[in-house]
């Protein structure tokens, strides 16, 4: 199984700041036939279902702000948010859905300073 | 509205059994895979189980491989998981969600999901 890691398990940021989340995967979920990296960010936040933010590393959902960017290529990844807002608080997890089982990080916790 | 709607879940004892159904509208059901994911009780997200759009191919998590079922009825929109030899440790919400694009594939990202139904294991 590929297994994912994040740090840090939490931050927290001011209003307005810059926050920055990594994520590890233990092989690489870059696709040779396809140049993708198959690598997925969710925002939960409490009593909610996970929310899809970004997908194949880099694409940002439909109706997700542009102050959320992802990065990174083969086992590293970054998800940004250039400039955290109150709404923004959560717990975010990356997923890799290169192979079976897919799997997820074990989240990161975004609070505000 | 497109949404998803869980139910079924509630309190059962190790080794019984229990069937969740999510009830999907507002999209075009058979187009998309869908699967079931689990968050324990103050944890992460583990993925559980997928299906195909059509049915035909369905994928577990070793986890719950050989004891629990993942089936959908097109003709209702419906997506089912039948859970057998229920333990302690699959205690959780169960989210049902959609894959992000339709296709004959199963794709593992997934950008609708429901609120999630309560399963507790426990004597």
């Amino acid at each position: 199984d590929i297994v994912m890691t994040q740090s840090p398990d939490s931050l927290a940021v001011s209003l307005g700041e810059r926050a920055t989340i990594n994520c590890k995967s233990s092989q690489s979920v870059l696709s040779t036939s396809n140049n993708k990296n198959y690598l997925a960010w969710y925002q939960q936040k409490p009593g909610q279902p996970p929310k899809l933010v970004i997908y194949w590393a880099s694409t940002r959902e439909s109706g997700v702000p542009d102050r959320f960017s992802g990065s990174g290529s083969g086992t590293d990844f970054t998800l940004t948010i250039s400039s955290l807002q109150a709404e923004d608080v959560a717990v975010y997890y990356c997923q890799q859905y290169y192979t079976g089982p897919l799997t997820f990080g074990p989240g990161t916790k975004v609070d505000i300073k | 509205e497109v949404q998803l709607v869980e139910s079924g879940g509630g309190l059962v004892q190790p080794g019984g059994s229990l069937t969740l159904s999510c009830a999907a509208s507002g999209f075009t059901f058979d187009n998309f895979a869908m699967s079931w994911v689990r968050q324990a009780p103050g944890k992460g997200l583990e993925w559980v189980s997928g299906v195909s759009g059509r049915g035909g191919r369905s994928y577990y998590a070793d986890s719950v491989k050989g004891r629990f079922t993942i089936s959908r009825d097109n003709s209702e929109n419906t997506l089912y998981l039948q859970m057998n030899s229920l333990r302690a440790e699959d205690t959780a919400v169960y989210f049902c969600a959609k894959d992000r694009f339709g296709s004959s594939n199963f794709n593992g990202y997934f950008n609708l999901w429901g609120q999630g139904s309560l399963v507790t294991v426990s004597s």
